[in-house]
């Protein structure tokens, strides 16, 4: 059982759709990451969070420390939001990285 | 603006030809760190800097080199590339313990 582990692994969904991504860590960290990356590109960080909820644009990401659970949701989705969504636990300066989502929306 | 900068974006090199990869950083973090990526996997921690502290990963094979001359710059050296070093490699900064910012990688190609 991997430490941080995402579901779904792909999703596909029409555009204008919400979309929730999972992620649950079964190690002590002292912050979750959200990550972006696409193809063929460089690694943007969207959030990092360590209790409660942030919001940036369409973006919402929620952590529930207690049940080691984090959510990633994009309202109004559009096909430029298609890239791997990555979390990844913080553990002493360690990314513990989670397998990843591949969202494709369509138009 | 403010960010991390990576060169080249493409290396190629010939297997066993020492080869440096750069980053540079305009965001006056203190923390910089050397991931390795590779096809469809999770980028890997080679090592970090906090400051000039240098902290290797247990796992990083000693063909991997770093050094840190100032904060803003970051240096990746391999002294003799084999072919399964062909990879993305990632540079990204922190302050602290905060979010990291990420570099758009270089990819190296060993023929």
């Amino acid at each position: 059982k991997n430490e941080v582990e995402q579901s779904p692994q792909n999703l596909t969904a029409q555009e204008g759709e919400f979309i929730t991504i999972n992620c649950s860590y079964s190690v002590g960290i002292s912050a979750l990451h959200w990550l972006q990356q696409h193809p063929g590109g460089g690694i943007v960080s969207l959030f990092m969070l360590s209790s409660g909820k942030k919001k940036h644009g369409r973006l919402i990401a929620t952590i529930n420390i207690q049940e080691k659970h984090s959510s990633l949701h994009i309202t109004a989705s559009h096909p430029r939001d298609s890239a791997v969504y990555i979390c990844a636990g913080d553990s002493n300066y360690q990314l513990i990285w989670g397998a990843g989502t591949k969202l494709i929306i369509k138009p | 603006d403010a960010m991390v900068i990576q060169n080249p974006r493409y290396q190629v090199t010939q297997f066993g030809k020492p080869v440096t990869l750069s980053c540079s950083q305009t965001l006056n973090h203190n923390v910089m760190y050397w991931y390795q990526q590779k096809s469809s996997q999770a980028p890997k921690l080679l090592f970090h800097y906090y400051d000039k502290d240098f902290n290797n990963e247990a796992d990083t094979p000693d063909n991997f080199q770093s050094r840190r001359p100032n904060t803003s710059f970051c240096f990746l050296d391999i002294r003799s590339p084999g072919l399964g070093d062909a990879a993305m490699y990632l540079c990204a900064t922190s302050r602290g313990r905060g979010e990291q910012f990420f570099g758009p990688g270089t990819r190296l190609t060993v023929l």
